[in-house]
């Protein structure tokens, strides 16, 4: 069963518009990590935020945000005003107490095209 | 404070070759995972290291896959009798505790030919 579903595939937008990624997850665990990477066409991987299932404080960092809804299995990712350079596939992950060594599980990413 | 590194960045076998890639952890971080993506398949997980210890290798094919994280020195992830189907950008990532922040190096990308 897939454990991170981001139903968006493919996003593109205009330059300065705002986005929001969705990323729905599945966990019977109490205790879980949620993340968020981008990453560029250059290939690696780059870390934006790590929340654990205790803090549903939403999280502001320049023009990205997050919010993290427990009632709906839900950590959306918005960036406001986009830019060019925010082009990339970004990627929701899930992290258990149950799966061994909290590793990471990926949903298959939104790829996010920017357009000036 | 140096990153997570992997070398080779992109490594050529030929079908029947071994590949060895390489991944050295964060200064301080003794948590090793690896991960693969293969083009429609996303990012798994593979193995999940300490030092000396396989402490999950769930992830890995059965066949021809190996990990290792020696004492000293990087970990390595050992492809036996590469197969076309191995073709995939292959990434490690270190974490200083069980469930902390997991740092990703750059990747390996390995083409078998």
């Amino acid at each position: 069963a897939q454990k991170v579903t981001q139903a968006q595939t493919e996003i593109s937008v205009v330059e300065k518009e705002d986005v929001t990624l969705d990323c729905v997850y599945e966990t019977r665990d109490t205790t879980y990590y949620l993340f968020w990477y981008k990453q560029p066409p250059s290939g690696e991987l780059v870390f934006l935020i790590r929340r654990n299932s205790f803090d549903e404080q939403n999280e502001i960092s320049g023009r990205y945000s997050w919010n993290f809804q427990k009632s709906t299995s839900s950590f959306n990712f918005t960036i406001t005003a986009s830019q060019v350079v925010d082009s990339a596939v970004y990627f929701c992950a899930l992290s258990e107490a149950s799966n061994s060594g909290y590793a990471l599980n990926f949903g298959k990413g939104t790829s996010l095209l920017v357009t000036p | 404070n140096a990153g997570v590194m992997q070398n080779p960045r992109h490594l050529v076998r030929r079908r029947g070759q071994e590949a060895r890639l390489r991944c050295s952890p964060m200064k301080g971080h003794s948590h090793v995972y690896w991960y693969r993506q293969l083009p429609e398949e996303g990012l798994k997980f593979m193995v999940y290291l300490q030092k000396e210890n396989i402490i999950d290798e769930s992830g890995m094919p059965k066949e021809r896959f190996s990990a290792e994280f020696p004492k000293e020195g990087p970990s390595i992830l050992r492809i036996q009798q590469v197969v076309r189907g191995d073709s995939a950008a292959y990434f490690c990532a270190s974490s200083s505790v069980t469930s902390g922040e997991q740092y990703f190096g750059p990747g390996t990308r390995l083409t078998v030919t």
